[in-house]
């Protein structure tokens, strides 16, 4: 069955610093989504991607945060400037269409020291 | 905008118990709904949707959820849990729509099968 891979599983950096979180969606799907979940919190959606622009976002997703589809098979989040609440579990998901559900990747969690 | 609550947070089973887990969202208008299982150091898994049609939709492992939109809830069923259920249960809705709409999840319910 097709998965989305996301990389790494598992990422720590420091305060301040920028980070790239990488995710690998279904090769044939067309929607792109960017969700993370604070330890002990419910998963929130961040951001939808669809026809190489974003779609929607949340109010989580604010001037820190962009993303990035730069050669047809990544789909990249980039936060820039880390802040330790940031520290949490990314997902990334993928759609083929409105009438399918949404396939997540496993996961990369971040740690903001 | 839209909100789900789920009712518990945390449920204890034996097995060949059955189980429902309840799930309520706000919305006035038509909404697809989601059920969504995270086993143990694992990714979100589809257990099951539903967008229209028949309100009583069976998904994935024998689960099965209804939708009652009087109610506006899409509880989650299993008529005999297996050890192997022990995981955290999600539901989830967006609004009906373009196929860029977000999910909006509930807190989960984290479940434990005793054997």
């Amino acid at each position: 069955e097709p998965e989305v891979t996301q990389t790494p599983s598992h990422q720590v950096t420091q305060m301040g610093q920028e980070v790239i979180l990488r995710c690998v969606p279904i090769s044939n799907h067309l929607y792109f989504y960017w969700y993370r979940q604070i330890l002990g919190q419910k998963v929130e959606f961040l951001v939808s991607f669809y026809n190489n622009e974003i779609s929607e976002k949340s109010e989580i997703f604010d001037d820190q945060f962009s993303v990035e589809r730069p050669d047809g098979s990544n789909f990249t989040l980039k936060i820039r400037s880390t802040k330790l609440e940031d520290s949490a579990m990314y997902f990334c998901a993928s759609r083929l269409d409105s009438f399918y559900g949404y396939t997540f990747g496993s996961g990369t969690r971040l740690t903001v020291v | 905008a839209q909100s789900v609550s789920q009712h518990n947070h945390h449920v204890i089973l034996s097995e060949a118990a059955s189980l429902e887990l309840g799930c309520n969202y706000s919305y006035g208008g038509t909404v697809n709904l989601f059920w969504y299982v995270q086993y143990p150091g694992q990714h979100l898994q589809l257990l099951l949707k539903y967008f229209s049609g028949d309100p009583l939709v069976k998904g994935i492992k024998g689960f099965e959820a209804e939708f009652i939109k009087s109610k506006f809830s899409f509880n989650l069923r299993k008529p005999s849990v297996q050890w192997s259920d022990t995981a955290e249960y999600f539901c989830a809705v967006t609004v009906s729509g373009g196929g860029a709409d977000g999910l909006t999840f509930g807190k989960g319910t984290h479940l434990i099968i005793q054997p």
